[in-house]
């Protein structure tokens, strides 16, 4: 299976903070990497697809870029309701989809 | 606007079956452009997909659970359904359905996931 390497895994930052957090796939992934945000007891939301795309109603302070074998989300600047475990997930390689480990963002 | 919702038992015996189905409104089960998908989430860890069912009946399963497992879907009723047979201490974990897009592979719709605790 590909292996997906979030970095950080959690990360504190002060509202409007810019926030990057990278995905780091094992091998080339093309653009098939979608990215998500899960708060605490909730399901995760899709916030890009296909590494840059925004998904449906996302704000557009969120952004992804990458292709390949890396990766980038940003938060251009932090909002108290971004506070969210945030992960990325391949599919490149179908039918298996695997997901990166988390990246934990907290408020300074 | 597609709503999942997952029903079934919260505790679960050691070494029987845990079942579970997914109730969709909203959008037919039948639409060909999705997958239907159940993840776990174990306590505080990341997210593993389970595996898949189309409205047809073909399945994929992770190769991890796939001599456990079986999926299957009842399109008349808009459910899907999970069984994981021999479940142990380590099946403990919150089980979601999704939506999976067929050609680009997102989960766009997600229910609010059940807390499966597999204890005697």
């Amino acid at each position: 299976d590909i292996q997906m390497t979030q970095s950080p895994s959690s990360l504190s930052a002060s509202v409007g903070d810019r926030v990057t957090i990278t995905c780091q796939a094992s091998q080339d992934i093309n653009n098939y990497l979608n990215w998500y945000q899960q708060k605490p007891g909730k399901a995760p939301k899709l916030l890009i697809y296909d590494a840059s795309n925004l998904a449906g109603g996302v704000p557009s302070r969120f952004s992804g870029s990458g292709s390949g074998t890396h990766f980038t989300f940003t938060i251009s600047s932090l909002q108290p309701e971004d506070i969210a475990t945030y992960y990325c997930q391949q599919y490149n390689a179908l039918p298996p989809v695997t997901f990166g480990q988390g990246t934990k963002l907290e408020i300074k | 606007q597609v709503h999942l919702q997952e029903s079934g038992p919260g505790l679960v015996k050691p070494s029987q079956t845990l079942s579970l189905t997914c109730s969709v409104s909203g959008g037919s089960i039948s639409n060909g452009d999705y997958y239907w998908s159940w993840i776990r989430q174990h306590p505080g860890k990341g997210l593993e997909r389970i595996g898949y069912i189309y409205h047809s009946g073909r399945t994929y399963y992770n190769p991890s659970l796939e001599s456990r497992v079986i999926i299957s879907v009842d399109t008349s009723k808009n459910q899907f359904s999970l069984k994981l047979s021999s479940v142990s201490a380590a099946d403990t974990a919150v089980y979601y359905c999704a939506r999976e897009g067929f050609g680009v592979k997102y989960f766009d719709y997600w229910g609010q996931g059940i807390l499966v605790t597999v204890s005697s």
